[in-house]
């Protein structure tokens, strides 16, 4: 069956600008986990859904950073203003329920902010 | 900073060798899982050991748990130079993951 999927799959903005990134989930997944990788480190937790709500959303940065998942499946993660520092390759995953279960990981949106 | 730290940072064998990897953590754990990282693709899900197990296999990787020592090891035996990855162990505690920042393995023909 399909894996996760990540759009898009490069995006380049400028500072300031306003981002959305699109995670498609295996279907059934009932838990959605967003990460962010910078070069040469591990995935930093962002924020996890289970189901329609945030379950966790305390390794967001600030509040420039929001995401939803309104249905249940999809979800958009959200960057305003975009700064420099936001440069990274953002990671979607998803598991069948949140907690003891193996994450299925999609290909990232590297994103780069000029 | 992460929960997870794997060590070494760098780890460089020949083929057929074994590899062993090891990760220490600082906070009670439901789970502790090991990811694999190509170069510039998407982490692949390799093993879960649960909090209550201390010693997993599948195929050439074998697992083990200490929480006692709240410390895991990875041992890939008769590496092949497809085992050339980053290796990473995630933390899991209330379905939040925390990831180290990985062990390079390059595995030599």
């Amino acid at each position: 069956g399909a894996g996760v999927s990540q759009t898009p799959s490069n995006k380049v903005t400028e500072k300031g600008k306003y981002v959305e990134l699109r995670c498609d989930p295996i279907s059934g997944h009932t838990a959605l986990y967003w990460y962010r990788q910078s070069l040469g480190q591990g995935p930093e937790f962002l924020i996890y859904f289970q189901g329609t709500g945030a379950a966790d959303d305390s390794g967001l940065p600030n509040d420039r950073f929001f995401a939803v998942r309104p249905e249940g499946s999809v979800s958009t993660l959200k960057i305003q203003r975009t700064e420099r520092g936001d440069s990274a390759v953002y990671l979607c995953a998803s598991s069948l329920q949140q907690g003891g279960y193996e994450q299925y990981f999609g290909p990232g949106t590297r994103l780069t902010v000029t | 900073s992460q929960q997870g730290e794997e060590d070494p940072q760098a780890l460089s064998i020949q083929e057929g060798e074994n590899a062993t990897m090891n990760c220490s953590y600082k906070t009670s754990i439901n789970n502790l899982q090991w990811y694999r990282q190509n170069s510039g693709r998407g982490l692949v899900h390799l093993i879960l050991i649960r909090s209550n197990e201390r010693e997993k296999h599948s195929g050439r990787l074998r697992v083990t748990l200490d929480t006692s020592k709240k410390s895991s090891s990875l041992l890939i035996t008769a590496s092949r130079a497809a085992d050339t990855a980053s290796y990473f162990c995630a933390t899991v505690n209330a379905g939040k993951s925390t990831f180290g920042d990985g062990t390079t393995l390059t595995v030599k023909p």
